[in-house]
């Protein structure tokens, strides 16, 4: 009940194509879904997050989709660049014990060819 | 602006030696923080958190402690040192609303 299953493990895209990562969960306590992006050897920085209210989230070619009844999000990237191969992890967190929990998925390893 | 550090960023130690990995962040105070640790082609697993100087918890048994001496200081420690201790440690503080923030890593390789 924890988890929070990603697919697919990896994604390759051609340079101009929409890149899309998906995720699902059970737990209805999460309140908040963010996206980090990782380079290798980084530590993850956060991409864009969005909460269970909203169905949509953008920044710049950056979307989030989130349907609430299904408990699946999905992060989209449009117009896809070399710059954005990373892997990305998708993770969904809820408070407990004056904490903020966060469960990551297995992370998509994405690879943008030019 | 909230920054965080981590250092030594890599460090090859012998089976049975300690360790002392640290973090330290700026520009936030008394924030809660975190130290994960990231298998190769993995996710992140929370190894501990803290919500205050001297206030750490666990989130499974291991072979490693945390410390946390100072409102800003988190560290990350082993008195010997197994090979399935190798990883990716990353710390993280949690920013405004629930977002956590991660510093640069330190990749320790167990030999």
């Amino acid at each position: 009940q924890q988890q929070v299953k990603q697919s697919p493990q990896s994604l390759i895209v051609q340079k101009g194509g929409i890149s899309i990562i998906n995720c699902a969960y059970e737990n209805t306590a999460f309140d908040y879904f963010p996206w980090y992006q990782q380079f290798p050897g980084k530590g993850p920085a956060l991409l864009i997050a969005i909460r269970p209210d909203v169905s949509e989230k953008k920044e710049g070619r950056f979307t989030i989709s989130f349907n609430k009844s299904a408990k699946q999000f999905s992060l989209h990237i449009m117009d896809s660049q070399p710059g954005d191969s990373a892997t990305y992890f998708c993770a969904a967190s809820y408070y407990s014990g004056g904490y903020n929990k966060l469960i990551f998925g297995a992370g998509t390893r994405l690879a943008v060819h030019p | 602006s909230q920054t965080i550090h981590q250092w030594p960023a890599t460090l090859v130690q012998p089976v049975g030696s300690p360790l002392s990995l640290e973090c330290t962040v700026e520009g936030t105070s008394n924030p809660n923080l975190y130290w994960y640790r990231q298998a190769a082609g993995r996710g992140l697993q929370l190894l501990f958190y803290s919500v205050g100087i001297g206030q750490i918890s666990s989130e499974v048994p291991q072979n490693l402690s945390a410390s946390r001496p100072q409102d800003r200081q988190f560290i990350l420690s082993s008195k010997k040192l197994l090979l399935s201790d190798s990883g990716f440690y990353l710390c993280a503080f949690q920013g405004a609303g629930d977002t956590q923030y991660f510093g640069p890593g330190t990749r320790l390789t167990v030999l």
